[in-house]
């Protein structure tokens, strides 16, 4: 259980055309979806935090406009990427948490990411 | 006062060798420490967790030690295979901050034949 999946597992864009990246928990209800960025060699990134039904919680220095995120469901995210730059390419990962008998809403399941390459 | 420190930064073990990950703290809310594991391209796998309320935990090779006065807690990687490298993360979160992770910077794990 708990398994996490995304689509796509790659995209290449040209600059100023946007992304969407779905992140879907196939197994349970997901209360809480979190969006990360990842660089090379690199910790992740947290971006946002959503959950059903309710606007997102961006962290500091990201901006909710380029990068919307939408949870219209317990089993879906989306993240789109608008205007993507080049400066964008990144790994992108979703995580998901859940109910108790999933360890609690502490634990995250990760997606096994998406890699933007924006040219 | 959310930083997770994690050390080394990178460590080479020798097959059937023990690897240890060291893990601090700073936020003394935190109630939710767990492990990722993860390959190039792939998302984290949760490997193992622990909670303040227990000094170690154990699931198969992998060991979690906690020390709550000292703020640390490290993960041993007993019998390391080659199949074991990889980077890993360590994590604290506090149940009412929605289980928010503040991550370490990882460890790049190389276990040679």
């Amino acid at each position: 259980g708990a398994v996490v999946s995304q689509h796509p597992s790659w995209v290449i864009c040209k600059s100023g055309t946007s992304v969407k990246i779905e992140c879907r928990s196939l197994d349970f209800q997901a209360t809480t979806m979190f969006w990360y960025r990842q660089f090379p060699k690199q910790s992740l990134m947290l971006m946002a935090t959503s959950n059903e039904g309710s606007k997102a919680t961006y962290e500091q220095g990201v901006e909710k406009d380029k990068f919307l995120i939408n949870h219209a469901s317990l089993t879906l995210s989306t993240l789109t990427v608008t205007s993507a730059h080049p400066e964008d390419s990144s790994f992108y990962i979703c995580s998901a948490s859940g109910s108790l008998s999933l360890g609690g809403t502490d634990t995250q399941y990760f997606g096994p990411g998406t890699r933007l390459t924006v040219l | 006062q959310q930083q997770v420190k994690q050390s080394p930064q990178s460590l080479i073990v020798q097959k059937g060798g023990i690897s240890i990950i060291n893990c601090a703290y700073e936020n003394t809310a935190f109630d939710y420490f767990p492990w990722y594991q993860q390959f190039p391209g792939k998302g984290p796998a949760l490997l193992i967790a622990i909670r303040p309320d227990v000094s170690e935990k154990k699931e198969g090779r992998f060991t979690i030690s906690f020390n709550k006065s000292a703020k640390q807690f490290s993960l041993h990687i007993m019998d390391s295979q080659p199949g074991d490298s990889a980077t890993y993360f360590c994590a604290g979160s506090k149940e009412t901050s929605g289980s928010r992770l503040t991550f370490g910077e990882g460890t790049q794990l190389t276990v040679n034949p």
